[in-house]
């Protein structure tokens, strides 16, 4: 099907396990983000991805990995889970229009519920 | 840091009330982005407003840019149940490889 994906949709995990959330989009946008999303702190940027093999961090980086071999995949990696990643997480991705330009929407997975016990 | 402030952040009202969320900063956006995002569901967007003054309408839901590309405001007449969720507003810039900054959120409740 069309569109971005997200798995798995939910995820309970142990402390200092390493664990893989996987994001899939068909548009082949260009632009991919990932974000996690808490009470009292909205949508915070971990990642972001201009294209294949090009990611920068965003506002919350620290414990989080990424890669981005294929256009249409931008797997989040927790390396070492901790309690305080506990959250809901997001993937997104957007193209830019024509010329540098862009309108920066963006279209969201259905999220990964990712529990840290 | 670019914020964007979203007031309120909670709304609880009866159905066929009027409402206006705001959202406001002191930077200016190329575009602004409203989302509205449903439990257990990814933000989805409404409507992207990307000049200063700009009107957009969406059957009962009105959203306004403001003159200086620093405020928008999202206006709901007569809220219906089905309106009920998670309001985002996000700013974009043109050059910042599709980076957006969102508002906190405002979480609407519309009683029957």
């Amino acid at each position: 099907d069309a569109g971005i994906t997200q798995s798995p949709r939910y995820k309970i995990t142990e402390t200092g396990r390493q664990v893989t959330l996987m994001c899939h989009q068909t548009w082949s946008h260009s632009y991919m983000f990932w974000y996690r999303q808490d009470l009292g702190h909205g949508l915070r940027l971990i990642y972001y991805s201009a294209a294949a093999d090009i990611t920068d961090k965003g506002e919350v980086p620290d414990g989080y990995v990424v890669s981005r071999s294929k256009t249409e995949n931008f797997p989040l990696t927790l390396e070492s889970a901790t309690r305080s990643q506990t959250s809901v997480y997001f993937c997104a991705s957007s193209a830019p229009s024509g010329g540098s330009y862009s309108y920066n929407e963006q279209f969201f997975g259905p999220g990964t519920r990712l529990t840290v016990l | 840091t670019q914020l964007l402030e979203q007031s309120p952040q909670f709304l609880s009202i009866q159905e066929g009330e009027n409402l206006t969320v705001y959202c406001n900063s002191s930077s200016v956006f190329s575009s602004l982005q409203w989302y509205r995002q449903e439990p257990g569901e990814g933000p989805v967007l409404l409507v992207t407003v990307v000049t200063g003054g700009e009107v957009k309408k969406l059957k009962r839901l009105t959203f306004q840019f403001g003159d200086a590309r620093k405020d928008s405001s999202l206006h709901i007449t007569a809220a219906q149940p089905g309106d009920t969720g998670l309001y985002l507003c996000a700013g974009g810039r043109g050059t910042s490889y599709g980076k957006l900054t969102f508002g906190q959120g405002t979480i609407l409740t519309v009683h029957p």
